[in-house]
C-alpha cells in the first residue's frame, strides 16, 4: 500500500534561514510525488511535483524537492524562508497507475518568526 | 478565470439527516475528486471521476457515501443518515485529464454533525 509520512507536526524557522519540511515515502514501482500548501483560510495549492527526471525540482514560490530514491525521501527545501510562508504543508505521492488519487502526509506546519 | 467552487461553505446538520454538497470543478476539467480533511485523519481520498465516470471509489467510508457528477461538471457529494464522525472538511478539486498532478482545490464544505 501506498503511503506517506512527514515525521515533524511544527517546523520553526527564523525568517531568512533556510527551511526544510521532511517527507518519506512508501510506493510500489516509481512514485510521483508532489507537495501542496494549504495557507490559512486558504484552499489547498499545489507547489511543485516529481514524476521523472531530475531530483532536485523546482516550484512556486521559490520552493523546491529533493527525491532521494535510496532514502525515500522528498523533502521540501528554500534558502531562505519568509514571514509569509507560515502555512501547513503536505507531501503527497501518487501510484504509478495515475489514477490521479493522492495519499496525503498528515501535513507539517511551518512556523516562520520574524 | 475562476477556479473551482463548492457549496454550501458550512454546514451543520443534525444527526440521522442526509446532506448534499455541490462542487463546480474549473471549466474545462474533466478530471474531478472528493477529498476529506478532518483532525483525526489528516487529507483522505473519497472519489475520483474522469467525466461522469468514477473509476476510483476506494476512499468513501461507507455505503451512507455517494457521489455523482453529471454532464461532466458539477458533482454533488451524499452522505446519508450522517453520523458524529462525518465532521470534517470536505474538499473539491479538479484537473485536466493529463495532468492529474496539479489538482486545484475549492475552498471546501466544512459539515458539522451535531
Amino acid at each position: 500500500a501506498q503511503s506517506v509520512a512527514q515525521p515533524e507536526d511544527q517546523v520553526n524557522v527564523a525568517e531568512g534561514n533556510p527551511l526544510t519540511v521532511k517527507c518519506t515515502y512508501s510506493v510500489s514501482g516509481n512514485p510521483y510525488l508532489f507537495w501542496y500548501v494549504q495557507y490559512p483560510n486558504r484552499g489547498l495549492q499545489f507547489l511543485l511535483k516529481y514524476i521523472t527526471g531530475d531530483n532536485l525540482v523546482k516550484g512556486s514560490y521559490g520552493f523546491e524537492a529533493e527525491f532521494n530514491k535510496s532514502q525515500t525521501s522528498f523533502h521540501l527545501k528554500k534558502p531562505s524562508a519568509l514571514v509569509s510562508d507560515s502555512a501547513l504543508y503536505f507531501c503527497a505521492v501518487s501510484g504509478s497507475s495515475n489514477t490521479g488519487k493522492l495519499i496525503f502526509g498528515q501535513g507539517t506546519t511551518l512556523q516562520v518568526k520574524p | 478565470g475562476a477556479g473551482v467552487s463548492q457549496s454550501p461553505s458550512n454546514k451543520v446538520t443534525e444527526k440521522g439527516k442526509d446532506v448534499e454538497l455541490r462542487c463546480d470543478p474549473i471549466s474545462g476539467h474533466t478530471a474531478l475528486y472528493w477529498y476529506r480533511q478532518s483532525l483525526g485523519q489528516g487529507l483522505e481520498f473519497l472519489i475520483y471521476f474522469q467525466g461522469n465516470s468514477a473509476p476510483d471509489k476506494s476512499g468513501l467510508p461507507s455505503d451512507r457515501f455517494s457521489a455523482e457528477r453529471t454532464g461532466g461538471s458539477v458533482s454533488t457529494l451524499t452522505i446519508q443518515r450522517t453520523q458524529q464522525e462525518d465532521s470534517a472538511v470536505y474538499l473539491c478539486a479538479s484537473s485536466y485529464r493529463d495532468r492529474f498532478y496539479e489538482q486545484y482545490f475549492g475552498p471546501g464544505t466544512r459539515l458539522t454533525v451535531t
